[in-house]
């Protein structure tokens, strides 16, 4: 079945630790998206990516870093600078310009 | 400050009846809107999407959009308790070439009562 894969479904961080958030998509899109969602808010970009090799800061990217080595992949990495990073993540996909956005199941991240 | 303003409810509604989800957005540059719903606790799925002023329905979902009033709107007829969720407006905006993106409202939160 064709969709997006995220890993772990749940994470935890301890202070001055990095972690990275694993997504993987068989659809053949060309975009990747990161998102976080905090309780009772809505989704806040944080990187984009349109193309292997490239990829765009959203609203919110400070703490985190993104590589888009294959199309097929977006890697997610919540540095130790990030202060706040306990949230849900939301990876998604989409074909090139004015095409809906399809997710994955999301991880989440706490602090131990 | 591109901004997606929804009712962040909850809206209750008894089962059967019809719910009006609303959205207005700041951007006149938006193409295209998506709704999604969002169950307590999981991912936003794509529910429908509209790109032309009117009317456009899918099954038990109606979405309208009015551009000049910059205006979205989500009906859903016959409402089911299994429709209780939030539901997240996103208007597509544009990157002027390069990959736009999807600005998404808090979202509004559904109640559907039995």
């Amino acid at each position: 079945d064709g969709g997006i894969t995220q890993s772990p479904k749940y994470l935890f961080r301890k202070e001055g630790q990095n972690v990275t958030l694993s997504c993987e998509q068989n659809l053949n899109h060309d975009a990747m998206y990161w998102y976080r969602q905090d309780p009772g808010q809505g989704l806040r970009l944080i990187y984009y990516s349109q193309i292997v090799n490239d990829f765009q800061k959203g609203d919110i990217a400070e703490g985190y870093s993104v590589s888009r080595e294959k199309k097929e992949s977006f890697p997610l990495t919540v540095t130790s600078a990030q202060k706040n990073p306990t949230a849900f993540y939301l990876c998604a996909s989409s074909d090139w310009g004015n095409q809906p956005q399809h997710f994955g199941d999301g991880t989440r991240l706490s602090i131990l | 400050q591109k901004e997606v303003e929804q009712n962040s409810g909850p809206l209750s509604v008894p089962e059967g009846a019809i719910a009006s989800l609303n959205c207005t957005y700041s951007d006149r540059g938006s193409q295209s809107f998506f709704w999604y719903r969002q169950y307590s606790g999981k991912s936003p799925e794509l529910i429908m999407f509209i790109y032309s002023n009117g009317d456009k329905e899918d099954g038990r979902f109606t979405a309208q959009l009015n551009k000049a009033s910059q205006y979205v709107s989500l009906l859903i007829r016959d409402s089911q308790p299994s429709d209780s969720a939030t539901y997240l407006c996103a208007p597509y905006v544009g990157g002027g070439g390069s990959q736009g993106n999807l600005i998404f409202g808090k979202g509004t939160k559904l109640s559907v009562k039995p």
